[in-house]
């Protein structure tokens, strides 16, 4: 089955910097990388994902990568804000693919 | 205002008491899914429906168990034989079980086993 590993498993930054979060993935028929975003407390919500057709997918200060031949993408957030801070996830699943699998999270946190 | 309502918020139990944790959903969802979130560990997969009675175990089933006896329900049972329950539960539904697609959260669960 598929293994997603991410890195690093935590990350502080200060605002205004970029912060930059790493996944990699193993099965080569994966072609759907969501990310998702949890804040202390709340429910995880998706914030932007990518299919295997694009290298790269961009949305305001938030931008996904992926390199198929590596089997690696990674998030980008440009100018960070304090609002920022949370645990980010990545996931990788595949058309036929009844589950997201999950990486273990990256709590970030952004200091004023 | 749809979306994936959970509870109890927070639940306390004595060891050796199954206890069941609710999930109702009203995006008219067919897939419905039970996460297990570890500090470290991220989110892995208890069990998760495609359909009305039907129902799969996930990475980590057991001590689990699940029943589907109506598309917006997925409740979640978390028995004796479960070695290690304190934990935050969180349940999902997407639109369809296979593909792409956004994975919806209720709020959690967090379990606490004295």
């Amino acid at each position: 089955g598929e293994n997603v590993e991410q890195h690093p498993s935590t990350l502080s930054v200060q605002e205004g910097d970029s912060a930059v979060i790493k996944c990699t993935y193993s099965d080569s028929a994966s072609n759907y990388f969501p990310w998702y975003k949890q804040e202390l407390g709340k429910r995880p919500q998706l914030i932007i994902d990518i299919r295997s057709n694009v290298g790269e997918k961009k949305d305001q200060r938030i931008a996904v990568t992926l390199n198929k031949t590596a089997k690696h993408f990674s998030l980008h957030i440009t100018e960070t804000q304090p609002e920022d801070s949370a645990v980010y996830f990545c996931a990788a699943t595949s058309t036929g693919a009844n589950n997201l699998f999950f990486g273990t999270g990256t709590r970030l946190t952004v200091i004023p | 205002d749809g979306g994936i309502t959970q509870s109890p918020k927070y639940l306390f139990r004595k060891e050796g008491q199954n206890v069941t944790l609710s999930c109702e959903q009203n995006l008219n969802h067919d897939a419905m899914y039970w996460y297990r979130q570890d500090p470290g560990q991220g989110l892995r997969l208890i069990y998760y429906s495609q359909i009305v009675n039907d129902f799969q175990k996930g990475d980590i089933a057991e001590g689990y168990s699940v029943s589907r006896e109506k598309k917006e329900s997925f409740p979640l049972t978390v028995t004796s034989a479960q070695k290690n329950p304190t934990a935050f539960y969180l349940c999902a539904s997407r639109y369809r079980l296979a593909g792409v697609g956004e994975l919806f959260f209720g709020e959690g669960s967090r379990l606490t086993v004295l």
